[in-house]
């Protein structure tokens, strides 16, 4: 059974910084690119951020730019979501999401982000 | 950037009825369209990619089709599990969702 269990989430004061994490089971991690996907309080979804199989690609949407870094730990079948200079408008639940030729075909139940003072 | 435009924003069904959504994209994206759907309090699940194929255990009700700058999502009899939040995506160029459609009972 594939399965994506977020952890990290919390309040953090804005400009502070968090680090998410993802631990898979049930498939190859190695084999799929992956991807966080955040919502808002009661908005629509929105990816943030892809990463290649072995790490060597990132891709990232524009407003995270700088601010953001998606990492992997293959060995352990972790992924990562560095997050600094964070800002009120990046209070969300972020899922962790495995891609499967561009669509996102399981999801973790998501860690929410609050970035309040 | 391709942005996805979904309509209606609400739509209201009766159980049993038949429901059509709609999505559609600035520029075209092919057939690399998928639609998810997000009860409340849920993750996101996926229900169709490629435009028109059904997800692993998607039930039969759920059909997807169109290509280019329009799709649709159509859910023949709507049963009470199915009223939901309903989001396409595109992945012909980029990553990106639409703003969702919220089914609920009439």
């Amino acid at each position: 059974e594939v399965q994506l269990v977020e952890s990290g989430g919390g309040l953090v004061r804005p400009g502070g910084s968090l680090r998410l994490s993802c631990a898979v089971s049930g498939f190859t991690f190695s084999n799929y690119w992956m991807s966080w996907v955040r919502q808002a309080p009661g908005k629509g979804l929105e990816w943030v951020a892809t990463i290649k199989r072995d790490g060597s690609e990132n891709n990232y949407v524009e407003n995270v730019k700088g601010r953001v870094t998606i990492s992997r730990d293959n060995a352990r079948n972790l992924l990562f979501l560095q997050m600094i200079s964070l800002r009120v408008e990046d209070t969300a639940v972020y899922y962790c999401v495995r891609l499967a030729g561009g669509h996102f075909d399981y999801w973790g139940q998501g860690a929410l982000v609050s970035v309040s003072s | 950037e391709r942005v996805m435009t979904q309509s209606p924003a609400t739509l209201s069904v009766s159980p049993g009825e038949r429901a059509t959504l709609s999505c559609r994209a600035s520029q075209g994206v092919s057939t690399n369209l998928a639609w998810y759907q997000q009860r409340p309090g849920q993750a996101p699940r996926l229900l169709i990619f490629g435009a028109s194929r059904r997800a692993t255990g998607v039930p039969s009700r759920f059909s997807g089709g169109g290509s280019g700058t329009e799709f649709t999502l159509t859910i023949s009899s709507l049963q009470s599990e199915d009223f939901a939040v309903y989001y396409c995506q595109q992945y012909n160029q980029g990553l990106s969702f639409g703003g969702g459609t919220k089914v609920e009972v009439k």
